[in-house]
């Protein structure tokens, strides 16, 4: 079946150091492929996504790039700030039957000042 | 805007006992579903709903009931609690094939703990 994996955590940076979390994913067929966030004390929100290979997605100086060759969705992030702190999911798209998202275990960054 | 509303936020329960959590969302969203939030494990889905009157089995659906009688609300039964089923639950709902757009609205999450 579908699965993602993710480098486990916490990461813990400085704030404006360059963040890279690690993502590679196994699955039949076409996946999509995203990142969710989610902040201390609330549900999981969409951060960015990418429905074929070679699209990156960006979103709030979050990029990822989906990578067919290395089945991998590494998010990066040039300078991290403090409000950056949160857990960070990579998840993947079943196409066909059941519609559902495939999540990793997480990722939790801390950015200290 | 209220979004995704999960009720309630926090509960404590006995081996055995039956509760139900409650999930609403305002947005005519036609996909719901439930997940269960371990540490190191993710999120896993319990069961999920396409729209009124049509449920399915997730990853995880054993202890679980659900129903959907109406397009906004999706509530999760558990009928004889057991400590495994301690965990954080979130309901979800989608505008349109999450397949397609990924996006999923989440609600803040019910923190379970079965004693």
């Amino acid at each position: 079946g579908n699965s993602v994996t993710q480098m486990e955590g916490p990461v813990t940076l400085s704030e404006e150091a360059f963040l890279t979390i690690n993502c590679t994913y196994t699955a039949t067929g076409y996946p999509s492929l995203f990142w969710y966030v989610q902040y201390p004390g609330e549900g999981l929100q969409l951060l960015l996504k990418a429905t074929k290979a070679d699209d990156k997605g960006s979103n709030k100086g979050f990029e990822a790039t989906y990578r067919k060759e290395t089945t991998s969705f590494h998010l990066e992030k040039g300078s991290v700030q403090v409000s950056d702190s949160a857990v960070y999911f990579c998840a993947l798209s079943e196409n066909t039957g059941r519609r559902a998202l495939t999540f990793g275990s997480g990722t939790r960054l801390q950015v200290q000042p | 805007n209220a979004g995704v509303t999960q009720t309630p936020k926090f509960q404590v329960l006995k081996t055995g006992q039956s509760m139900t959590l409650q999930c609403a969302q305002d947005m005519n969203h036609e996909y719901m579903s439930w997940y269960r939030q371990d540490p190191g494990m993710g999120l896993r889905l319990i069961h999920y709903s396409v729209g009124a009157g049509i449920t399915d089995q997730g990853e995880v659906p054993n202890g679980y009931n659900v129903s959907r009688s109406t397009t906004e609300d999706f509530p999760l039964r558990l009928l004889s609690a057991a400590p495994s089923q301690t965990s954080v639950y979130f309901c979800a709902s989608s505008y349109g094939s999450v397949a397609n757009t990924g996006e999923l609205f989440f609600g803040e999450g019910s923190r379970l703990t079965v004693l």
